[in-house]
């Protein structure tokens, strides 16, 4: 059965405390894994894909990575604004295009 | 204006009762899904479509259905609600890179 688990499940950090959050997959065959970021009350918004191990894509504070096993999603001298849940989805081979995804870690930067 | 809309926000109604939820969308895409999400369980797929003669089940479809009027409307009915339906539900649309686009969601309360 193909699973996906996010940790931690909530983190709190100190603005520019650096951090990651990390994504787990046990999945029949990878077609890409997603990152979104979902602010209270409003829905996910897209922030990356990956598709193979070694990839890096990056966006302001933030870098996701990818091996075979798992994802992080570092964060760097994160800023209040970065509160926001952030969740990781994958898409499997012979499953079509609907994403799995995970139950999300919850992130709150302080000032 | 949002890309993906959903009609009603919110919506408290009778168990038992028939209840329409509506998505359209401006993106021209093909591809259009409803999820639910639930603390502590996340986003669960519920039915996705790739065109206008495409249905799928997902993850949790029974109770559900739906209808894909046109490419750009996709309608989620719960036939005869009940309390466990309660949830925030969300629309969403890919592209041919399978990046999702939300719209804002629907919370419903069945009573």
């Amino acid at each position: 059965e193909d699973q996906v688990t996010q940790s931690p499940e909530a983190l709190r950090l100190q603005e520019g405390e650096s951090s990651s959050l990390n994504c787990s997959y046990t999945v029949s065959g990878l077609r890409g894994l997603f990152w979104y970021r979902q602010d209270p009350g409003k829905g996910p918004e897209f922030l990356f894909t990956l598709y193979s191990a070694g990839e890096e894509k990056e966006k302001e504070r933030l870098k996701a990575t990818l091996t075979k096993k798992e994802s992080f999603l570092h964060i760097t001298a994160p800023k209040p604004e970065d509160s926001a849940t952030y969740l990781c989805a994958v898409q499997v081979v012979g499953s079509g295009y609907a994403l799995n995804f995970g139950k999300g870690t919850s992130l709150l930067v302080t000032p | 204006d949002a890309d993906v809309t959903q009609t009603p926000r919110n919506r408290i109604t009778k168990t038992g009762k028939r209840i329409m939820l509506e998505c359209s969308q401006t993106k021209g895409h093909d591809r259009m899904y409803w999820y639910r999400q639930d603390p502590g369980l996340g986003l669960r797929l519920i039915y996705y479509s790739f065109d206008v003669k495409d249905i799928n089940k997902g993850e949790i479809s029974d109770g559900y259905s739906v209808s894909r009027q046109a490419q750009a409307k996709f309608s989620l009915s719960l036939e005869s609600a009940i309390p466990n339906q309660t949830a925030l539900y969300f629309c969403a649309t890919s592209d041919l890179e399978s990046r999702a686009f939300f719209g804002q969601g629907t919370r419903l309360t069945v009573v």
